[in-house]
């Protein structure tokens, strides 16, 4: 099975700062006759569904405020919220896709400082 | 608008069976793999299951495996998770979700999720 680990496992970030998320991949996610990551990035808020945010380790999915951006490929992968805002406070996972068991990781809370 | 309406949860006794449902609109169902994923009260995601959207191919988490069964029917626009032998680990929001990319195969992000439905196994 692919292990997907995340860091840090909570951050707290002044409003209007940046968040920064990493995750890595016990093995590459590259599909390279395709040329894409398996990977994506959710979003969970308290009482709400996931909602995804990335898809293909740096597409970001429609209606996604564009101050999330992610980049990585292989095994090494980062989120990033360029300007945090009071409602990005959540819970934010990466997904493998790459292969069965698709697997998450453990997730980041994120917090206003 | 494309939207999953989840229901069939509940509370359920240790052994116990159930089936989680899943209506789908909005979009040409069969044209898309779909899953579920739970999540144990204070835990993170698990992905359990995901079907094709032919419904010809599943693909089952290892703690679910012989005790769990996806499947779809297309002309309902309804996916089904059949749960036997529930244990007490098995507590938890189910999610049905589409995959963000239609065609053959599986190995697509979920881009639409339903509200989520709550399972509990006790005696």
């Amino acid at each position: 099975d692919i292990v997907m680990t995340q860091s840090p496992d909570s951050l707290a970030v002044s409003l209007g700062e940046r968040a920064t998320i990493n995750c890595k991949s016990s093995q590459s996610l590259l599909y390279s006759s395709k040329n894409k990551n398996y990977l994506a990035w959710y979003q969970e808020k308290p009482g709400q569904p996931p909602k995804l945010l990335i898809y293909w380790a740096s597409s970001r999915e429609s209606g996604v405020p564009d101050r999330f951006s992610a980049s990585g490929s292989g095994t090494d992968f980062t989120l990033t919220i360029s300007s945090l805002q009071a409602e990005d406070v959540a819970v934010y996972y990466c997904q493998q896709y790459y292969a069965t068991p698709f697997t998450f990781g453990p997730g980041t809370k994120v917090d206003i400082k | 608008e494309v939207q999953l309406l989840q229901s069939g949860g509940g509370l359920i006794q240790p052994g116990g069976s159930l089936r989680l449902s899943c209506v789908a609109s909005g979009f040409t169902f069969s044209h898309y793999a779909m899953s579920w994923v739970r999540q144990a009260p204070g835990k993170g995601l698990e992905w359990v299951s995901t079907v094709s959207g032919s419904g010809e191919s599943t693909f089952h988490a290892d703690s679910v495996k012989g005790r769990f069964t996806i499947s779809r029917d297309n002309s309902k626009n309804t996916l089904y998770l059949q749960i036997n032998s529930l244990r007490a680990e098995d507590t938890a929001i189910y999610y049905c979700a589409k995959a963000g990319s239609s065609g053959n195969g599986v190995y697509f992000d979920m881009d639409v999720w339903g509200q989520g439905t709550t399972v509990t196994v006790s005696s």
